[in-house]
């Protein structure tokens, strides 16, 4: 799987939106971009996946560069809940591929 | 209602001993996962099943072996526990191919927190 870059913490005060890049330059045209999270000492969670639309769902907002080698995933009201390492995966389509993690990024969210 | 469930939650135990780790998941996926998170926090495959099937073994070592009774349940038997052991293991499940073509993501367990003295 193609590798991905992240910056290793950021803060985002309460009710802000967070903005988490992510750069994948070497990704394949097969390749999707996904996001998990890991709240502290939790499983991971699954939150977005995409190819080269934008998507949206009930948890974030994922914008793809038009030339797919970075990513945002944007948390549009971020919470203290939301406080998690952020972790952005390139991945082939395939339902059992298992999840290649990074270092991730360290969100914290401040009151 | 638990996606994907593990047990014990915390496993603590001395070098030399035999353990096992049990993961059940009522999603009717057909894929399952193992996962270990060590002490810098890095999360790493190790196994992958797929209808029962072995289909990812990565580098772990043999005293690990990994047993799927049936679709639903994914069993870690770890022989002889050595220190570098310790770590939080995942349990994780995923659907091969849903209708109409899409896939859907993993689901990981709460995790087991094992400690080897």
């Amino acid at each position: 799987d193609a590798k991905t870059t992240q910056p290793t913490s950021m803060d985002c005060a309460e009710g802000r939106a967070a903005n988490l890049p992510c750069n994948h330059s070497t990704i394949s045209g097969n390749e999707y971009v996904y996001w998990y999270r890991q709240i502290h000492s939790q499983g991971p969670q699954y939150i977005i996946h995409g190819l080269k639309n934008n998507e949206t769902n009930e948890m974030a907002s994922l914008i793809i560069t038009e030339d797919r080698k970075s990513s945002t995933l944007i948390l549009p009201h971020a919470t203290l809940r939301d406080t998690a390492v952020y972790y952005c995966i390139v991945r082939v389509y395939s339902g059992n591929t298992p999840l290649v993690f990074g270092k991730g990024t360290r969100l914290s969210v401040i009151a | 209602d638990t996606a994907v469930s593990q047990t014990p939650k915390y496993l603590v135990t001395q070098m030399g001993n035999d353990k096992s780790i049990k993961c059940e998941q009522n999603l009717g996926h057909d894929t399952m996962y193992w996962y270990k998170q060590d002490s810098k926090k890095f999360l790493k495959i190790m196994f992958s099943y797929n209808n029962k099937e072995l289909i990812i073994n990565e580098t772990v070592p043999n005293r690990f072996s990994p047993k799927s009774p049936d679709k639903a349940h994914l069993n870690l038997h770890i022989n002889s526990l050595e220190l570098g052991d310790s770590a939080v293991y995942f349990c994780a499940s995923s659907q091969t191919k849903l209708a109409g073509g899409s896939y859907n993501e993993q689901f990981f367990g709460p995790g087991t927190r094992l400690t080897v003295l």
